[in-house]
């Protein structure tokens, strides 16, 4: 299986800054199928980005997604006070499905 | 609106079983692939389970391969889990959610399993 590992595991912003998470794959993930998720405390995840680089609807395009083969970035432009939560990128690209371990970004 | 309501967790011993239900409305529910997605207390996410629309496709992860059984109904728009021979490690949330080419972009709030004697 292939496996995500994401850095940083704690991310310490201020609101307005610019924050950015990596994830690596232990494998090529196969037609960029990558994605993120955001899941706050007592919250179910929701989808911000698919396909490596699509932002889901509704999602603000403060968010950005890129990278391919096995190397992923999520990109938050200016931190809003909501953004504070934990983040998971994901692959779809092969079975079975799997998810980096998280990183936190806190204030 | 989409709307994905799990229930059917609770204490169960180890060596038990139960079986999860989730509730679907808000789009055409045998037009999508669904998911089971757990979450230990503390930890990541992990994928469990998923069924086609039709429900002919399966897929389950190694931890839980012979164990858990998905399954659904679409005449009532409902999606389920069977997980026999519970452990410890199966502790944890148990999301419901929409699959759509790989992504799942619509989840329920989760319902708790907890494994202990």
């Amino acid at each position: 299986e292939i496996v995500l590992t994401q850095s940083p595991a704690t991310l310490s912003v201020s609101p307005g800054e610019r924050a950015t998470v990596s994830c690596r794959a232990s494998q090529s993930v196969s037609g960029r199928y990558f994605a993120w998720y955001q899941q706050t405390p007592g919250q179910a995840p929701r989808l911000l980005i698919y396909d490596a680089s699509k932002r889901a609807t509704g999602i603000p395009d403060r968010f950005s997604g890129s990278g391919s083969g096995t190397d992923f970035t999520l990109t938050i432009s200016r931190l809003e006070p909501e953004d504070f939560a934990v983040y998971y990128c994901q692959q779809y690209g092969s079975s079975p499905r799997t998810f980096g371990p998280g990183t936190k970004v806190e204030i | 609106q989409v709307q994905l309501v799990e229930s059917g967790g609770g204490l169960v011993k180890p060596g038990g079983s139960l079986k999860l239900s989730c509730a679907v409305s808000g789009f055409t529910f045998r037009d999508y692939y669904m998911s089971w997605i757990r979450q230990a207390p503390g930890r990541g996410l992990e994928w469990v389970s998923f069924i086609s629309g039709s429900g002919t496709i399966v897929w389950s992860a190694d931890s839980v391969k012979g164990r858990f059984t998905i399954s659904r109904d679409n005449a009532d728009n409902s999606l389920y889990l069977q997980m026999n021979s519970l452990r410890a490690e199966d502790t944890a949330v148990y999301y419901c959610a929409r699959e759509r080419g790989g992504i799942n972009d619509y989840w329920g709030q989760g319902t708790l399993v907890t494994v202990s004697s």
